[in-house]
């Protein structure tokens, strides 16, 4: 069973570009959600894809877009880089939404430096 | 809004001796409760889980207690061992919707031989 993989590993950008990153789910899965973690905080919510839809967005602003492929890897693009914007960004997979909670696993996240 | 609260940023604990982190939180909706363990350059992996209807979920050294009159959850381990030493996160959900995890700011935790 293959876990969740992203890339690269790490980004160094300047202010006002735009970053693309990218994510493989696990096997089995079809929900991917992002995650931005600033330094000495806890992750928080981006948004969540399902069946290639957005599907619950948390307090991030437009410039922050996703994807999510028929093969369930999932892209998230960031516009207008901001200094702000760096952190490590972690992508989690899960099963279909449902009435019960389902497990999220995570990869070991993109470090995006914007200088 | 910080709706999910680990109020101390670092806990120092003995070999051999238990290790309780605390978690507070503000949101009624919540009804599901997890601690995540995260090791440096690695993502967060999964420890253990409570449903709200519980008030308590045991697994091994590990041991997840809810009071939900008071929002509160600990994670208690015993024995502690030097390879528990990472952060650990306290995250609440709910289970309909995106299940979209909250996060606490995460607790350092370092287990002294």
């Amino acid at each position: 069973e293959t876990g969740v993989t992203q890339s690269p590993t790490h980004l160094i950008k300047t202010r006002g570009q735009q970053v693309t990153l990218r994510c493989s789910s696990q096997s089995g899965h079809n929900t991917v959600s992002w995650y931005q973690q600033a330094l000495g905080q806890g992750p928080q919510f981006i948004f969540q894809y399902y069946r290639e839809e957005e599907n619950g967005r948390g307090n991030f602003p437009p410039r922050f877009s996703g994807l999510q492929f028929p093969n369930y890897s999932s892209e998230l693009n960031v516009n207008a880089l901001e200094l702000d914007d760096s952190a490590l960004y972690l992508c989690a997979s899960s099963l279909v939404p449902g009435l019960t909670y389902n497990e999220q696993f995570f990869g070991p996240g993109t470090r995006l430096t914007v200088l | 809004d910080q709706q999910v609260k680990q109020n101390s940023p670092s806990l120092s604990v003995q070999e051999g001796r238990i290790s309780i982190l605390n978690c507070d939180y503000t949101n009624s909706m919540f009804d599901y409760f997890l601690w995540y363990k995260k090791y440096p350059a690695e993502g967060p992996t999964f420890l253990i889980s409570i449903s709200s209807i519980k008030d308590k979920n045991e697994d091994g050294r590990f041991t997840v207690f809810l009071n939900k009159s008071a929002k509160h959850l600990s994670l208690h381990i015993v024995p502690s061992q030097p390879g528990d030493s990472a952060v650990y996160f306290c995250a609440a959900s709910e289970i309909q919707g995106a299940q979209k995890l909250v996060f606490g700011q995460g607790t350092r935790l370092t287990i002294n031989p």
